[in-house]
């Protein structure tokens, strides 16, 4: 298996700009996370959803920030509009509900906000 | 709620040294226990995992065990490699809370040759 895909790996954008990131979850896997790691504030779990439901979303910081899961093999996390202080590394994860709890991380997306 | 305490780091070693990262953890009932570990420029990925009490997870010679009376999970490896320098984060899966992890804030370890 390819494991979770995230693209862009690296997006440096402009203050204002509309930024997607995108999460392809391991085929089969049930759910999917959206965390954010910064120095200041470590690992922060953002939203997930079970079954391309949001289950939970009270960690996404503010109204600029959205989650979608239109299928089952593919998410996406839209910042619009960007701030400086979005910058970070933005991880997805995915698992499955007979997994033991497991989840498995893609390599990350890298935001940078000028 | 749940929560996962970690030690501050960062933890800086000679090759070859003990290695003992404490975790402890808060949670109502009895969670599922995890290492992950991130290795610069990358994801988190499962280091080892115990489902109850007095389980001992194990991989690549690291080692720790579900203490449920001291509600820790410490992490411990004999000798370390430089290869093992990375960050190390301790998690619980509280049941009835779907696949959702509580992760502690994460330990830095650097080892020197």
């Amino acid at each position: 298996d390819a494991g979770v895909i995230q693209s862009p790996r690296h997006e440096v954008t402009e203050m204002g700009q509309e930024v997607t990131l995108r999460c392809k979850p391991i085929s089969g896997h049930d759910y999917l996370f959206w965390y954010r790691q910064t120095m200041m504030r470590g690992l922060e779990l953002l939203i997930y959803f079970n079954n391309n439901v949001p289950i939970d979303d009270s960690g996404m910081p503010e109204d600029r920030f959205s989650a979608k899961m239109p299928n089952a093999s593919f998410s996406t996390l839209k910042i619009q509009p960007s701030e400086p202080r979005d910058s970070a590394v933005y991880f997805c994860a995915s698992s499955s509900s007979g997994s033991s709890y497991e989840q498995y991380f893609g390599p990350g997306t890298r935001l940078t906000v000028t | 709620g749940d929560s996962v305490t970690q030690m501050e780091g960062p933890v800086t070693l000679s090759e070859e040294a003990f290695l003992t990262i404490n975790c402890t953890y808060t949670a109502t009932g009895y969670p599922s226990l995890f290492w992950y570990v991130q290795y610069p420029g990358e994801g988190l990925q499962l280091l080892l995992k115990a489902t109850k009490a007095d389980d001992k997870g194990s991989n690549k010679g690291f080692e720790a065990t579900y203490r449920k009376e001291t509600t820790s999970f410490h992490l411990e490896k004999g000798s370390v490699q430089v290869s093992d320098s990375a960050v190390y984060f301790c998690a619980l899966s509280a049941k009835n809370a779907g696949n959702m992890l509580t992760f502690g804030g994460g330990t830095r370890l650097m080892v020197k040759p």
